[in-house]
């Protein structure tokens, strides 16, 4: 099993939808949950992080963890064409230098 | 934005070649990464480092090799280029300190070996 599950999609959404992408983890010792977002041919840049369970807003950007469900989530409001690109979720793996990425979501915002 | 540069972006090269590719980053970060992805797949991490004089294998097996001789330099290098390691290599650095790890990523350099 892997550590980090997520749907490789593609998801193709009106804009203006709220969309949704998720991971699920195995280990419920991971403290630190990040997304990143990966334009085409462009490294991913660091979208949003929490800490343990809860939630976290930033704009129309909205991280949720739920630890007793070992599933992360990231919510995009009013979504634009320009959030078109692929959602990677990552997790601390709670070593000295390894980030547990999970395959990444495509999205696609259809004008 | 982050302060973290590859070279060449592109580069097309025949087999048996050997080749280095750059990246530099200017925030100072002791841990740097070099990943490998193809297309709409997920990252394979191949190198990383601590350090200075610091080199690790990452959790794909890879062919090239790794030094960090400065802390803002990291090449990754290839004895004699193949069409199997036509991909995207992507460079990351993150700082050792703080209880989180953050890594941020170099724009990549897409190889295609003939």
């Amino acid at each position: 099993q892997k550590e980090v599950e997520q749907d490789p999609g593609p998801l193709s959404v009106p804009e203006g939808a709220i969309v949704s992408l998720n991971c699920t983890y195995s280990n419920s010792a991971f403290q630190y949950f990040m997304w990143y977002r990966q334009y085409s041919r462009k490294g991913p840049e660091l979208l949003m992080y929490t800490y343990s369970s809860g939630n976290k807003e930033d704009g129309r950007f909205t991280a949720q963890v739920d630890k007793s469900s070992k599933y992360i989530s990231l919510f995009i409001r009013d979504s634009q064409p320009s959030d078109s690109a692929t959602y990677l979720c990552a997790i601390d793996g709670d070593s000295s230098y390894k980030l547990i990425f999970g395959s990444g979501t495509r999205l696609l915002v259809r004008p | 934005e982050a302060d973290i540069y590859q070279t060449p972006r592109y580069l097309v090269i025949g087999t048996g070649k050997k080749i280095t590719l750059e990246c530099s980053q200017t925030m100072g970060h002791d841990k740097m990464y070099w990943y490998q992805q193809d297309p709409g797949m997920e990252l394979h991490l191949i190198h990383y480092s601590y350090g200075v004089n610091s080199t690790e294998k990452g959790d794909l097996s890879s062919e090239s090799t790794v030094s960090r001789i400065r802390t803002e330099h990291f090449p990754l290098t290839l004895e004699s280029a193949r069409p199997s390691h036509t991909s995207q290599y992507l460079c990351a650095s993150g700082p050792r300190t703080g209880r989180m790890e953050t890594q941020y990523f170099g724009p990549g350099t897409r190889l295609l070996v003939l």
